[in-house]
């Protein structure tokens, strides 16, 4: 079974700067997807950005970005020139490889505040 | 283009009621998951449908259910209510089981 770890229930940055949000994982496959979910008070969860473990490449979409370390099993979330917008509940979340069908295992979960 | 809806937003039950949540999947697809996220706390999965059967399950007890349409529309059913059923049910689809989730909004269930 996949266990997913985020070891910062709330975090808080100003607005423009930079945040990191981590998570760890603990899985026996050797492919498979990592994904950072974004979940606002309307309560939906919305893809962030998503990492192919085979994929060395660290994946970035426009102001997110990650660092994923396969063999220390970390994916951590990097939010450049924060926004108000961007305050949410942020998920990690692991799925195996896609053969496997595209259930989700995700972690408890990091609350971001971004302050004017 | 229609993405996930989920009815109702909100609903109480009592201890022991059965309750009833529908989820109609994005335009053009047709799997559904659906998922139990309790306050503070990461989603956990329930169940997937797909073709009108249930193809995984999650960690739940029998009396968690579902069911598929030939519309691709999906309902979950909850007996013999519990106080720690209380959470947001968030049904997902895809196209296939293999594609990326698309998720609604949920439904906010509270058990009294």
């Amino acid at each position: 079974a996949q266990t997913v770890t985020q070891s910062q229930p709330e975090m808080s940055v100003q607005e423009a700067e930079t945040v990191t949000l981590s998570c760890t994982y603990d899985t026996s496959e050797n492919n498979y997807y990592l994904f950072w979910y974004k979940q606002p008070p309307s309560r939906q969860m919305i893809l962030v950005i998503r990492q192919e473990a085979y994929k060395q490449q660290n994946a970035t979409e426009n102001r997110f970005s990650v660092n994923f370390q396969k063999a220390a099993k970390s994916f951590s979330l990097k939010i450049s020139d924060s926004q108000l917008g961007d305050t949410a509940m942020y998920f990690c979340a692991f799925m195996k490889h896609e053969n496997a069908g595209n259930m989700l295992t995700f972690g408890g979960g990091t609350r971001l505040m971004v302050k004017p | 283009d229609a993405g996930v809806t989920q009815s109702p937003t909100h609903l109480i039950k009592t201890r022991g009621q059965q309750v009833t949540l529908r989820c109609s999947p994005k335009s053009g697809h047709d799997t559904v998951s659906w998922y139990q996220q309790a306050l503070g706390q990461g989603p956990q999965f329930i169940f997937q449908y797909y073709e009108e059967e249930e193809r995984q399950r999650g960690n739940f007890p029998d009396r968690f259910s579902g069911h598929q349409f030939p519309n691709y529309s999906s309902e979950l059913n909850v007996n013999a209510l519990l106080l720690g059923d209380s959470a947001l049910y968030l049904c997902a689809s895809s196209l296939g089981r293999h594609s990326p989730l698309h998720f609604g909004n949920g439904t906010r269930l509270t058990v009294t």
